[in-house]
């Protein structure tokens, strides 16, 4: 069985400052943990993914997140928010021994303050 | 490569009309899903598939039903729709080897 928690549904950043999304999964099998972020009225889109090897990840427009087993954490990360970072981000986590299939958190929407 | 895409974007039904909600990929993946979103609550897995001819019930698959009769289409289908089935659904695809889920556009669907 696999679940993931998202700490807070709305987060508001000021451009510039740090954005911080937290997720936190349970999961029977070795896990493959994913961000995703959905722009309005679009699909999901891969932000980056924890596999295999070394746990600090780097996605595209400058996220990371980094796997910490003894947590059961991934954390999402970007040093600088950009107007343009202001979306729904999705945390899930899928095992090989189920399908691959994904459970995900419940999101987290970011808006960023001019 | 168009990716996946989803057919139609938007459709309101009345309760109790059917539907079929159909995906097409063109990446010759091996695995589909189908998953509901609703406020607050993530994505949710419908049914999924792992090769043509197979499917599997996932984490809410009450009042649906889904075919894979090619492998690049993969077709969920409500035969009696409920207030209740009023979402955006979204399709993934996936190839064998790999890890990720590429996501279709969404569908929107109202019942009234």
């Amino acid at each position: 069985a696999q679940s993931v928690t998202q700490l807070g549904s709305h987060v508001s950043v000021s451009e510039g400052a740090l954005v911080l999304l937290r997720c936190n999964y349970s999961s029977s099998v070795p896990p493959y943990l994913f961000w995703y972020v959905q722009y309005p009225n679009q699909g999901l889109q891969l932000l980056l993914k924890y596999t295999t090897g070394a746990t600090l990840v780097k996605g595209i427009n400058g996220f990371e997140a980094e796997f910490k087993k003894s947590e059961t954490s991934f954390h999402l990360t970007k040093p600088s928010a950009h107007m343009s970072d202001a979306a729904e981000y999705f945390c899930a986590v899928s095992g090989a021994s189920n399908d691959y299939k994904l459970s995900f958190g419940a999101g987290t929407t970011v808006t960023v303050r001019a | 490569n168009a990716g996946v895409t989803q057919t139609p974007k938007f459709r309101v039904l009345k309760t109790g009309q059917s539907m079929t909600l159909l995906c097409a990929q063109d990446m010759n993946h091996e695995y589909m899903y189908w998953y509901r979103q609703d406020p607050g609550m993530g994505l949710r897995l419908i049914h999924y598939s792992v090769g043509e001819g197979t499917t599997a019930k996932g984490e809410v698959p009450d009042g649906y039903n889904v075919s894979r009769l090619k492998k690049q289409n993969f077709l969920l289908g409500l035969e009696s729709a409920a207030p209740s089935q009023t979402s955006v659904y979204f399709c993934a695809s996936k190839r064998g080897t790999g890890n990720e889920q590429f996501f279709g556009p969404g569908t929107r669907l109202t019942v009234l």
